[in-house]
């Protein structure tokens, strides 16, 4: 157990939806990070939040956004959902010192989109 | 391009036997790197990580990785395969001032009994 959660485990939605994805961060973790995997793209980075600001973008689509609320648990917001986007969404933390970069790794949440 | 490689998609391995996944990238300058194992249905565990200094660095369960900075590679390898190895790994690469971390495509290892 990484100690980060995400909720829900699965997920299943129709196409042209909107759906939020959760996460609980370690203790003590003050980023949060968002990765998809697939099966076309592996897995991919979306996007980063530092202590509730945005740190770094990676290839997130527009439909897609996030937050990291003053608790520092996140959400991820995917809308306007596409066949397309139909992956497993995971959720990493890091205690974010610049010379420790070890993310911990939750659950995910399995999004299926018919 | 920044880039990192896993060369094996599917290795199959008898159990007992000895194990070398592959890994390179292609950065501009010697990065973070790890290896993660994900179970079916679980998430990433972190198997080891090298951020500077002693080239060959020890995991958990038995693993190891040695950085050959000459080849750009960090392999994974374990001396004697359990079948509780089976797993899909994967080879991460981050560099000092971006957060951006990215994955190989990952190799599914297969342990024959």
């Amino acid at each position: 157990d990484s100690g980060v959660t995400q909720t829900p485990k699965h997920l299943i939605t129709a196409t042209g939806q909107r759906v939020t994805l959760r996460c609980s961060p370690r203790s003590g973790d003050l980023s949060v990070y968002w990765y998809q995997q697939s099966l076309d793209q592996g897995l991919q980075f979306l996007i980063q939040y530092y202590n509730g600001e945005e740190r770094a973008k990676g290839n997130i689509l527009e439909r897609f956004s996030a937050q990291q609320f003053p608790d520092l648990h996140s959400e991820l917001n995917l809308s306007s959902l596409e066949l397309g986007d139909s992956a497993l969404y995971f959720c990493a933390s890091s205690v974010e010192v610049t010379d420790t970069r070890e993310q911990f790794f939750g659950p995910g949440t399995r999004l299926t989109v018919l | 391009a920044q880039s990192v490689t896993q060369p094996d998609i599917h290795i199959t391995v008898s159990e007992g036997a000895s194990l070398e996944l592959r890994c390179n990238y292609s950065y501009g300058a010697t990065p973070y790197l790890f290896w993660y194992v994900q179970s079916p249905g679980q998430g990433l565990q972190l198997l080891l990580k090298y951020f500077s200094g002693d080239t060959l660095v020890q995991g958990i369960k038995g693993f190891e990785a040695e950085f050959k900075r000459s080849q750009s590679s960090f392999n994974l390898r374990k001396p004697s395969v359990h079948w509780s190895d089976a797993a899909e790994y994967f080879c991460a690469v981050m560099t000092y001032n971006n957060n951006d971390m990215r994955f190989g495509a990952g190799t599914r290892l297969t342990v024959k009994p």
